[in-house]
This record gives structure tokens, sequence and C-alpha cells, in this order.
């Protein structure tokens, strides 16, 4: 299947800090990506959708000031986290839907702490 | 909200054949049925999916009722590796955003 990556894996910062969160296709463009968190113990929300050359559209709840999406290239869309705090502390996926396929693929996962 | 009900829970022993209902029974003509897993602390890996006939690839077989109301996702020999969450999700194909229910969490058992 195609291969979507994440970086950082995991990243612990202190409160008031901004994370940048990056998801990269790495064979294969995507015009879309997702972005989802999931909370300990609790399935996968969907944030926003990230389209390339475009504003995202958020989930309702979702601040769009707090997190900023940006799809500057058809293999990167980034996740940047604003002034963080503890209660942004989640695990952080990604996904992309590769052109002409049914599936869609994701990445491994960020884990932020906000200490 | 999710369109699919799955048992939140499932055992199964190594080496046997493990199947793993779920129900969508408001599925529309052109949904398919997903299925992931997440392994603890990873992101979603595709397993399989289909839209009416059943489908088999070298991970999982995935069998679709005729009405196509219900699903069985099955992996013919469990190893403790497949102990995960695993997701029935109903989707149209493309660019759409994938609605996660709470999964079925299988325990494999030596």
């Amino acid at each position: 299947g195609a291969v979507v990556s994440q970086h950082p894996s995991w990243v612990i910062c202190k409160s008031g800090t901004s994370v940048k969160i990056e998801c990269r296709s790495l064979d294969f463009q995507a015009t879309t990506m997702f972005w989802y968190r999931q909370f300990p113990k609790q399935s996968l929300m969907l944030m926003a959708t990230s389209n390339e050359g475009s504003k995202a559209t958020y989930e309702q709840g979702v601040e769009k000031d707090k997190f900023l999406i940006n799809h500057a290239s058809l293999t990167l869309s980034t996740l940047t986290v604003t002034s963080a705090h503890p209660e942004d502390s989640s695990f952080y996926i990604c996904s992309a839907p590769p052109p002409f396929q049914e599936t869609q693929y994701f990445g491994p996962g960020t884990r932020l702490l906000v200490l | 909200d999710a369109k699919t009900t799955q048992p939140p829970s499932m055992d199964c022993a190594e080496g046997r054949a493990a199947n793993l209902p779920c129900n969508h029974s408001t599925i529309s003509g052109n949904e398919y049925v997903y299925w992931y897993r997440q392994i603890h602390s990873q992101g979603p890996q595709y397993i399989i999916h289909g839209l009416k006939n059943n489908e088999t690839n070298e991970m999982a077989s995935l069998i679709i009722t005729e009405d196509r109301k219900s699903s069985t996702l099955i992996l013919p020999h469990a190893t403790l590796r497949d102990t995960a969450v695993y997701y029935c999700i109903v989707s149209t194909a493309g660019n759409t955003p994938l609605v996660f229910g709470k999964g079925t969490r299988l325990s494999v058992i030596a």
C-alpha cells in the first residue's frame, strides 16, 4: 500500500509554545489530507481536512486559529498547534487517499505531550 | 456519527480463525465497507475493503451479506500480533474522511 509518514513521532513541549507536525505522502501526490486526534481510550476524531492550495476545512468545535494547517505541496501537510496547553496533549494522526484509489492510508501518528 | 455497530471486544485462540462482525444497516449504494486495525500507539493500518462482492487479500477475507447490511472480517489464522482494535467503516471512496466508531478490541490468546 501507499506510504504516509509523520514527523516527529513524539514531542514534549512546555505550555504556551507552538508545535509543528508534518504529514508526508511518500510515494503519491495527495491533494487532500485529513487530520485526526485520538485521546486515550477513545477513537479517532476528525479535526480538519487539508486541501492543497486552499484553506483547510475544520470540524465543528476545532479552533482554526489554534490548529493551523498548511498544505503547501502535493506531498506535505503541516499541523501547527499554537500556544499549546496540557489539554492539547493527544495522539495526532494524518491520512491521505492516493489518486484513483478507493482506500486511504494513515501515518504512524505523533504523540504530543504538553507540560 | 459512525454508521457501523461492532461488538466492543472479542477473544480468539492463537492459530484459530477470528471472525469479526459488523452491522451497517443504513449503508448507501455507493458506500464501501472498509476495515482498518490499530495496534497500540500506532496509526490505523488498512486491511481490506469491498463494495458488494466478497474480497480476499494476504491479510484477511471480507464477507459482505447480499443485502449489504452486515459484513464479517475473517483473519484465517490469528497470531498474537493480530491483537488490536479493529474498525469497520462505511464510506464513499476518494477524498472523503473516514468516521471511526469504537471498534472491536480483538485479543489473541496463546
